[in-house]
């Protein structure tokens, strides 16, 4: 079964300054997404960033990249230039790309880790 | 283009009831996922409907049902309500389901907040 593990419970940046968030994920499959999603204090999900295994080139959207390392199964977030408005919880995600009917299992939907709380100093 | 909506936002139950929550996808999109939020347990999936057919379920006891209907608003039940199932609810709504294709992202719904008491 796959798992998704965040070290960090908490982090804390300087308004303007750049955090790195990791994550780490284990799984067979060489096929996959991952995702990091946001959750401010409105508890609504919202996607940050998206990585598919297949693809060497790691993602960007605006100030998020991400650094997908494959093999070492790593997964970090990088948020430059950090703003008040990126406070929130901060979920990685993995989700596989084959589809299977699979009755009690969880391929195909969304493996979450526990999150890490970021905290932005003004 | 409007994102997945649900209702209720906010619900009080009693041990003992039961509860129904509703979820419209975004237009469009026909995969529609439940997943269950709590301070202990994290994010957990519950199940995942595709063209009014349950595709995936998760380990939740037979007392959380779903269904899903023709245009793909999806419900789900929980009968006999524990204090444990206090929870935030969250629909999610994806574009693919095709055996074999690459899934696309889920996109989040609000979410419902159900307090058991």
């Amino acid at each position: 079964a796959q798992t998704v593990t965040q070290s960090q419970p908490e982090m804390s940046v300087q308004e303007a300054e750049t955090v790195t968030l990791s994550c780490t994920y284990d799984t067979s499959e060489s096929d996959y997404y991952l995702f990091w999603y946001k959750q401010p204090p409105s508890r609504q999900m919202i996607l940050v960033i998206r990585q598919e295994a297949y693809k060497q080139q790691n993602a960007t959207e605006n100030r998020f990249s991400v650094n997908f390392q494959k093999a070492a199964k790593s997964f970090s977030l990088k948020i430059s230039d950090s703003q008040l408005g990126d406070a929130a919880m901060y979920f990685c995600a993995y989700r596989s790309s084959s589809l299977v009917m699979n009755y009690g299992g969880s391929q195909g939907n969304l493996i979450f880790g526990k999150g890490t709380k970021l905290s932005v100093k003004p | 283009k409007a994102g997945v909506t649900q209702t209720p936002r906010y619900l009080i139950k009693t041990r003992g009831q039961q509860v129904t929550l509703s979820c419209s996808p975004i237009s469009g999109h026909r995969s529609v996922s439940w997943y269950q939020q709590t301070p202990g347990q994290g994010l957990q999936f519950l199940f995942e409907y595709f063209s009014e057919t349950q595709r995936n379920k998760g380990n939740f006891p037979g007392r959380f049902s779903g269904r899903q209907f023709s245009n793909s608003r999806s419900e789900m039940n929980v009968s006999t309500l524990e204090l444990g199932d206090s929870a935030l609810y969250l629909c999610a709504s994806s574009l693919n389901y095709v055996a074999g294709i690459r899934a696309g992202t889920q996109y989040f719904g609000p979410g419902t907040r159900l307090l058991v008491l």
